[in-house]
Order: structure tokens, then sequence, then C-alpha cells
């Protein structure tokens, strides 16, 4: 069963901090990995995808990727109160899998 | 800008009742995807289509159907409502290919009473 982890949190962070979401995956033959951000009781949103290893930094996001390791990782900087949402990881092989994603919780 | 549209952003039906839920995109996107969404348990995928009259069966295709008559168009269908299948759909396109990424419609609320 190829599955992707998340910590389901509620993870509480200070407004202005770094948030740090991160994703585990079992399936060693995936090979795009996407971050997508849901608000309370609206659609997921796509906010970064990856496809090599490394960093990737798109605005104050950065997605990390470790193909070696199987996780990929989400940084927020300077946390605003708006970057509270439910963070999903979606990781591509054969098929798509979702996490059951992240709470995020910037604390003003 | 990506558009997906869906028909109706809430619904509540009887049990039994045929339930026709309606996705459209403005992309001209090859894929289309059927999702529920529930509490604990996250997206799970339902249908999928890669083409113009192409389906392929999800993780949990029991109970619906489909149809794509048009490249835009993707429909989900729930044959006799039952309550069980109270829950959040979520359509998305996307680019051809298994590994892009997805666009969501704003999903459908719907009660089976």
């Amino acid at each position: 069963q190829k599955e992707v982890e998340q910590n389901s949190g509620p993870l509480s962070v200070p407004e202005g901090a770094i948030a740090s979401l991160n994703c585990t995956y079992s399936d060693r033959g995936s090979q795009s990995f996407f971050w997508y951000r849901q608000y309370s009781g609206k659609s997921p949103e796509l906010i970064m995808f990856i496809y090599s290893n490394g960093d990737k930094e798109d605005g104050r996001f950065t997605a990390q990727l470790n193909k070696a390791s199987q996780y990929v990782s989400l940084l927020i900087r300077d946390s605003q109160p708006s970057d509270s949402a439910t963070y999903l990881c979606a990781v591509t092989g054969d098929k798509i899998i979702f996490g059951k994603g992240t709470r995020l919780h910037i604390l003003p | 800008d990506v558009k997906v549209t869906q028909s109706s952003r809430y619904l509540v039906k009887r049990t039994g009742e045929k339930v026709f839920l309606e996705c459209v995109q403005d992309m001209d996107h090859e894929n289309m995807f059927w999702y529920r969404q529930d509490p604990g348990l996250g997206l799970r995928l339902i249908y999928f289509s890669y083409d113009v009259k192409m389906k392929e069966k999800g993780d949990i295709p029991e109970g619906y159907s489909v149809s794509r008559e048009k490249k835009e168009r993707f429909s989900l269908i729930l044959e006799s409502a039952s309550t069980n299948q109270t829950s959040m759909y979520l359509c998305a396109s996307g680019p051809p290919g298994h590994y892009y990424e997805q666009y969501f419609g704003p999903g459908t609320r719907l009660t089976v009473t």
C-alpha cells in the first residue's frame, strides 16, 4: 500500500517565524511532489511543486525534496495569519496520492 | 488562470435519488478527476479521465459512475444515492500525464437524507 504521511497537527507558529511542514512517502518510484493549501470550507489550491532533489523557492515558500530519505518539506518564511490553513502533500508515481494534511495555525 | 467550476455549491438529496454532479474546466486540460473529501479520511479518488469518452476507476468507485462526452466537462453520477455518500465532492483538472499538477473546483457539499 503506497502511502503519504503527514503530521495532522495543529502546528502552531508565531507570526513572522518560519513554519516547517513535513511529508514522507513510501513509493520510491514517485516522481512529482506537490503542496496544496486548503482553507477551512474551501477547495485545495496548488502552491508549490518540485520534481528534483534540492530546494525550490517561490516567494515566501520553499519546497525541499530528498528522494533518498523519501521526504518532502515546505517552509513558509515570515509566517502570516493568512497562512493558517491545512497543507496537503501530494505525491505522484503511477497515480497520485494525497496525504491527510497538516493544520497550521499562525499565532498573531 | 485555470478555472474549474462545479454545478452546485450545496446539494441535498434523498436516499435512492439519482444525482448528477457536473464539472467544467476552461483550460483545455486532458485530465479530469473526481474526489470526495471526508474528515479524517482525506482526499479519495473516485474516477478520473485522460481523454474524452475515457474513464478509469480510482480508489473508491463503488456506487458512482462518470461521463465525459466533451473535453471540458466531466460528470459524476450517483445512481442511487445513499447516506454514506454524504460528503464534499471535488472536481479537478490538469495537463496530460500522470505527473503533473491538478487544479480544483470549489467543491459540492452533498447531503443525502
